[in-house]
């Protein structure tokens, strides 16, 4: 296990398009993060899965978003009809089902919405 | 709202010993501090995590004093690749961990 993969790295689109972004954490990591990420600013927190099931999302996350972690292994984030404003770097975690230690995050995936 | 405050930058040059300082007046009793590293077009990087007195590793030194409202990172002996934004954070093992805009330190030759 090499970590916490993200794909694509890379995402053009158009706006008004839907994109789905994919992350794979560590095999034996039970909780999964997604933050955004734009320039110049710190990781922005947008939902939070332990398992299979989304525990907390932020106000960040609207309408237009939706995750899923079917059988609490993979994830995957949607974007539906992005806006420019969707341009960002968007970034996937994981961590232990225990206290403090840390976060693995994943190298993100870059989505511009032009 | 982030609930660390600490320098948006710092230089340095290679082979010194960098110590970049960490406000957190409310900490909480649970809260653990703890840094990352991030470097550009990547995800951050954990470095190293404590609660109080002194903590090292093989990257780094964390030294938090009794009252636990400040902290500092160490980095001994940086070099160009340590050029990155370091964040600091407070983690209670929760799921809604807060990054900050970090400190963006740079290491020149």
């Amino acid at each position: 296990d090499t970590g916490v993969s993200q794909d694509p790295r890379h995402k053009i689109t158009k706006r008004g398009q839907n994109v789905t972004f994919r992350c794979d954490p560590i095999s034996e990591h039970n909780r999964l993060y997604w933050y955004r990420q734009t320039l110049g600013q710190g990781p922005e927190f947008l939902t939070y899965f332990q398992n299979e099931a989304q525990l907390e999302k932020s106000r960040l996350l609207s309408d237009r978003f939706s995750a899923e972690r079917p059988k609490g292994s993979f994830s995957t984030l949607e974007i539906q009809r992005t806006e420019q404003g969707d341009s960002a770097m968007y970034l996937c975690a994981s961590s232990l089902d225990r206290e403090n230690y840390g976060y693995t995050f994943g190298s993100g995936t870059r989505l511009t919405v032009v | 709202l982030a609930k660390t405050t600490q320098p948006i930058s710092m230089d340095s040059y290679e082979g010194q010993e960098v110590n970049i300082t960490c406000s957190h007046n409310n900490i909480a009793t649970n809260d653990y501090i703890t840094w990352y590293q991030q470097f550009p077009s990547q995800g951050p990087r954990f470095i190293i995590q404590g609660y109080k007195t002194k903590v090292t590793n093989e990257v780094a030194s964390l030294f938090i004093p009794a009252d636990r409202k400040s902290s500092t990172l160490s980095l001994p002996r940086v070099s160009l690749s340590d050029t990155a934004v370091y964040y600091c954070l407070l983690d209670t093992g929760g799921f809604k961990t807060i990054f900050g805009a970090g400190t963006r330190l740079f290491v020149k030759a």
